[in-house]
């Protein structure tokens, strides 16, 4: 089975600039989750869909961060303008959307902004 | 909302020895904790979950006990090896937000 792709996996920009993640998450999957982790920190929910819905988006700075999935599988989250402050990894994850089920993690797009 | 703290942030032990980590959580409403192992550059894999219906839980060298009462619940690993060094992170979520709250991350190392 597939796991959870993302790509890419790194990525340096400068500040200001515009970075865009792209998460494919495990076939049949219906939640998809965007966890943010600073170094040496446990992930940080920033984002939770429901197929295409956003339930959960209380922890996503939405100046700056958008995100979708349009079609209920593929989900791009992006930053625009970036910071310094956003450099991080992202994780995109998924699970079957039932109440406690595991959540499987991607590799993780690490962004470094400068 | 939730909150989950962690201990320790690092962790020293011998090959062959025991290694405990403990988490405390907040919301006593949450029912679901899994327990990830991150190693450098990896994703966060999960090695052991446990609901709040299970006092504990144990899959060949690796365990958890959860007090509801407490709330507070822990990982042990037996017999280590050096390929259990790594990050490990506890988590908490209620059935109604699924949304996991995890721990800072204890650092082990398992010295051969």
């Amino acid at each position: 089975e597939a796991g959870v792709v993302q790509s890419p996996r790194y990525k340096i920009i400068e500040k200001k600039q515009p970075v865009a993640f792209w998460c494919n998450p495990i076939s049949g999957h219906n939640t998809l989750y965007w966890y943010l982790q600073n170094l040496g920190q446990g992930p940080e929910l920033l984002i939770r869909y429901e197929n295409e819905e956003a339930v959960d988006d209380s922890q996503l700075p939405k100046d700056r961060f958008s995100a979708e999935r349009l079609k209920g599988v593929d989900s791009t989250l992006k930053i625009q303008p970036a910071e310094l402050g956003d450099s991080a990894v992202y994780l995109c994850a998924s699970s079957p959307g039932d109440s406690g089920n595991t959540i499987y993690f991607g590799e993780g797009s690490w962004l470094t902004v400068v | 909302g939730e909150n989950v703290e962690q201990h320790p942030s690092t962790l020293s032990v011998q090959e062959g020895d025991s290694a405990v980590i403990k988490c405390t959580y907040s919301d006593s409403a949450s029912n679901y904790f899994p327990w990830y192992k991150q190693e450098l550059g990896k994703r966060p894999q999960l090695i052991i979950d446990i609901r709040s219906n299970v006092g504990e839980k144990k899959d060949q060298r690796i365990a958890v006990t959860l007090n509801k009462t407490a709330k507070h619940f822990s990982l042990h690993i037996t017999e280590t090896q050096p390929e259990d060094s790594a990050v490990y992170f506890c988590a908490a979520s209620t059935g109604s937000s699924y949304k996991l709250i995890f721990g800072s991350g204890t650092r082990l190392l398992v010295r051969p």
